[in-house]
């Protein structure tokens, strides 16, 4: 399809328990980003991918955050014993090619709450 | 990459148009700028980009100055559906693709 699915729309943790969002790019895009925006700021770069290979993941929090892009399957984030502080909207989105002057599209996001 | 400086916001009458600056002295020659809005929660929408030349679409016109130093998204006839907030971002064509997101410009189109 012609838009980045990210599944599910809401989740809600309780502290300290685990959250796994999903995000299946545009059919074709190697690339793939995911970013991290808390409370409408700032948007906080994580990690990338190209086809299933972790491209850029400089801004990934490593102690509790891991990421995958599987052939034939979503990409996934997941984060281990979530903090209140993880409460955010997570997006991810696809490039046809990374280095090649294309728009990046994004998804509409996953709002994770942590309670 | 190169930081950018917009207007934190700006409002604008419907019907007309929204000029929106962003400021990026610090831009090398093979970096490009990106627009992208977002509109309530929703995810950042690809507006235009550009290197050195003008560029239009269907959605909006992006001026460049001749040093490159600076650039104005026009959107021709603003509507309240425009009201959103506004990325510009400068961003380098090298190993690293990720787009750097800065403070963006809170535009208000009024009834």
């Amino acid at each position: 399809g012609e838009e980045v699915a990210q599944t599910p729309k809401h989740l809600v943790r309780g502290e300290g328990q685990k959250a796994k969002l999903y995000c299946a790019p545009i059919k074709g895009h190697s690339y793939v980003f995911w970013y991290q925006q808390v409370l409408k700021n700032e948007f906080k770069f994580l990690i990338s991918f190209q086809n299933e290979n972790v491209f850029d993941e400089t801004g990934m929090p490593k102690e509790r955050f891991s990421a995958k892009c599987l052939p034939n399957s979503p990409c996934s984030l997941e984060i281990q014993a979530t903090k209140l502080e993880d409460s955010a909207v997570y997006f991810c989105a696809s490039s046809l090619a990374g280095g090649g002057a294309d728009g990046y599209t994004f998804g509409s996001g996953t709002r994770l709450t942590v309670v | 990459d190169a930081k950018t400086t917009q207007p934190t916001s700006m409002d604008c009458a419907e019907g007309r148009a929204a000029n929106l600056p962003c400021n990026h002295s610090t831009i090398s020659g093979n970096e490009y700028v990106y627009w992208y809005r977002q509109i309530h929660s929703q995810g950042p929408q690809y507006i235009i980009h550009g290197l050195k030349n003008n560029e239009t679409n269907e959605m909006a016109s992006l001026i460049i100055t001749e040093d490159r130093k600076s650039s104005t998204l026009i959107l021709p006839h603003a509507t309240l559906r425009d009201t959103a907030v506004y990325y510009c971002i400068v961003r380098v064509m090298d190993s690293s693709y990720k787009l750097i997101f800065g403070s963006g410009t809170r535009l208000l189109v009024r009834p």
